[in-house]
């Protein structure tokens, strides 16, 4: 089995912008999605496999993938952009696929 | 709209059996696999295991095989997760959520979610 590796915190000035990657050995050959989780809230997606934004997501909101590392990027972050960050994929490596996630990244709104 | 509606919060004793519900609306809740995803206090999010509710087919993490039974009743569009014996590692929010995208599971994501139910064990 393999693992989804994020940085623990990211901080950024509103109006900056910010990029949360998550690193990942299958992640060449599968798809990763991203979910924010803000403080007392269940998670919500906000992208899809790895660049695909569902709607109701603001636009400032976008997906990369590179290699073995997916980046989630916020453009003009908002105030309300503060949150935690988990990235999630597939681990197709045993007998039947298993879900991973990151282990999430606290965006700090400055 | 697609939603899914957990059973609300419980406190348990340990040793104490427990089984929650994830009620599913607004779509063919025997058409997508439900997933299970525990969240302890100030920690992230984990896996615990998924099922088809059109056959049944479950599949559990590694790390929760052996300790919680997921099962559903698609007559009622509901999905359960259930313990015999629970322990205060057992306190956690558990979240259920649509595990969206197709029925091979690999390219899957979870979406919508529920609002989750805290659970809490102690003695």
């Amino acid at each position: 089995s393999y693992e989804l590796t994020q940085p623990p915190s990211v901080s950024v000035s509103p109006g900056q912008t910010a990029r949360i990657t998550c690193s990942g050995d299958a992640l060449p050959k599968q798809y990763a999605h991203w979910y924010q989780q803000k403080p007392g809230q269940a998670p919500v997606m906000v992208i899809y496999k790895d660049t695909e934004r569902p709607s109701g997501i603001p636009e400032r909101f976008s997906g990369s993938s590179s290699g073995t590392t997916v980046t989630l990027t916020i453009s003009g972050v908002q105030a309300e952009d503060e949150a935690d960050y988990y990235c999630q994929s597939v681990d197709t490596s045993g007998s039947y696929p298993h879900v991973l996630f990151g282990g999430g990244t606290k965006l700090t709104v400055l | 709209e697609v939603q899914l509606v957990q059973s609300g919060t419980e406190v348990k004793k340990p040793g104490e059996s427990l089984k929650m519900s994830c009620k599913g609306f607004g779509y063919s809740f025997t058409s997508h696999w439900i997933g299970w995803v525990r969240q302890m206090p100030g920690k992230g999010l984990e896996w615990m295991g998924i099922i088809y509710p059109g056959d049944s087919e479950t599949r559990y993490s590694p790390s929760f095989q052996g300790q919680v039974i997921i099962s559903a009743d698609k007559s009622i569009s509901t999905a359960y997760l259930q313990w015999s014996n629970l322990k205060a590692s057992d306190t956690a929010i558990y979240y259920c959520a649509r595990f969206a995208g197709g029925t091979t599971v690999v390219s899957n994501w979870f979406d919508p979610w529920g609002q989750g139910t805290l659970v809490t064990v102690s003695s």
